[in-house]
């Protein structure tokens, strides 16, 4: 049982680049968050999915896309990296709102 | 409003003594709380909810917790610390379908 993986674990990226990180959970959990981790912020909330097919915003979605097409997997993209997106990014899912998120490993992503 | 706040950044405590990490919640309907650990180069790990019933709420690795409405607190404690509890804290609550997480305090447990 893998829980929440993630892929890739690093990436550097030039400046208008653009990329998608990968989240797949095997636990059939209905809610998938992606988050981004930064000194002092703590980990932000940039979309979430409540179930396959949806998405919605979170506290800090400009500058990134997301899509649920199968249950099982949560993407991110940045369309055109910007430095400011340097970052640790953290997949989560859960089963409902008031179960615990299970977290994968991170995705350290440096934009130069 | 935020949702979550953690007032302390740091917070250090000798080997031994009970430690207390703060988090406040705003008011906003029902609230469910969490408190996650993370540890250096890894994801968060659950310790402990708090959904509805007791106040005090037990965890993982002899932590606890007390839902305080009164004070909008919901504390994370543990009677006598350890070295391994140093590592970075986290409470979070949930506002509609999101899970909003505090900044995060960094436990240091002295020997």
């Amino acid at each position: 049982n893998a829980g929440v993986t993630q892929t890739p674990k690093f990436r550097v990226l030039k400046t208008g680049q653009s990329m998608t990180l990968l989240c797949a959970q095997d636990m059939n959990h209905e809610y998938m968050y992606w988050y981004r981790q930064d000194p002092g912020m703590g980990l932000r909330l940039i979309h979430y999915s409540v179930g396959e097919g949806t998405t919605a915003k979170g506290e800090v979605p400009d500058g990134y896309n997301v899509s649920r097409l199968k249950k099982q997997n949560f993407l991110l993209g940045l369309e055109s990296a910007a430095p400011s997106q340097t970052s640790v990014y953290f997949c989560a899912s859960t089963q409902q709102g008031n179960s615990p998120l299970h977290f994968g490993n991170g995705t350290r992503l440096t934009v130069t | 409003a935020q949702s979550v706040a953690q007032p302390e950044d740091q917070v250090n405590v000798a080997e031994g003594n009970p430690l207390t990490v703060k988090c406040t919640y705003s008011v906003s309907g029902n609230p469910y709380l969490f408190w996650y650990v993370q540890y250096p180069n890894r994801g968060l790990q659950f310790l402990l909810k708090y959904i509805t019933g007791d106040n005090l709420v037990k965890g993982s690795y002899g932590f606890e917790a007390e839902f305080n409405k009164s004070q909008t607190s919901f504390h994370l404690k543990k009677p006598s610390a350890l070295v391994s509890d140093s590592a970075l804290y986290f409470c979070a609550r949930n506002r509609d379908d999101k899970i909003i997480f505090g900044k995060g305090t960094r436990l240091h447990i002295l020997p």
